[in-house]
């Protein structure tokens, strides 16, 4: 089957320590976006790459970091510096095109501080 | 700058009545706009996406939005709601290059018996 994976489902922080998220696809999709979700809130975005060994930083990257050094994997590391982790993060894939691209998105983790 | 607005942070209808979910934008260019569904837990799922084709589109499950530019609006529609319909319904904006996409605030549907 084709589609996105994250894990942990569910994952706890202790204060100070750093948590990487996994992502992985296997839709040979170029670009990957990380999506952190709040309550009554949209998405907003983390970071996104567009090609391996490259990564942009989206609206909220403070915290965070990314690598992407294979095609299917983009992991997210939430460092001791964001200090409010607590929410839903969303990882998706796409195409590159013309921006009517659909983005594909993985079930998520939930990131709960301890 | 593009923006998003779903008008209604939660709509409540009865099993087998019209569904309607409010969506405007605002953008520069000529917007691709989608709707995406979400249920409890999940990761998004494409309900629909309007790419400057026909002005009626057609998504999964029976819904289906209309794009209208004078109005800047996108709204989702289903003649007869399902009670697994009841979700998280988000309306998102997208320019060209996919990388400026902005998500609406979403909208939860609660449907009853």
């Amino acid at each position: 089957d084709g589609g996105i994976t994250q894990s942990p489902k569910y994952l706890f922080r202790k204060e100070g320590q750093n948590v990487t998220l996994s992502c992985e696809q296997n839709l040979n999709h170029d670009a990957m976006y990380w999506y952190r979700q709040d309550p009554g809130q949209g998405l907003r975005l983390i970071y996104y790459s567009q090609i391996v060994n490259d990564f942009q930083k989206g609206d909220i990257a403070e915290g965070y970091s990314v690598s992407r050094e294979k095609k299917e994997s983009f992991p997210l590391t939430v460092t001791s510096a964001q200090k409010n982790p607590t929410a839903f993060y969303l990882c998706a894939s796409s195409v590159i095109g013309t921006g009517a691209e659909t983005q594909y998105f993985g079930p998520g983790t939930r990131l709960l501080v301890l | 700058a593009q923006s998003v607005t779903q008008l209604d942070s939660h709509v409540s209808v009865s099993e087998g009545t019209p569904v309607l979910l409010r969506c405007n934008y605002s953008s520069s260019y000529s917007p691709s706009l989608f709707w995406y569904v979400q249920h409890p837990n999940k990761g998004l799922q494409l309900l629909l996406k309007y790419t400057s084709a026909a002005t009626l589109v057609k998504g999964i499950n029976g819904f289906e939005a209309e794009f209208k530019k004078s109005e800047t609006s996108f709204h989702l529609t289903k003649p007869s709601a399902h009670m697994s319909d009841a979700a998280e319904y988000f309306c998102v904006v997208s320019d060209s290059g996919g990388f400026k996409t902005i998500f609406g605030a979403g909208t939860r549907l609660f449907v009853k018996a």
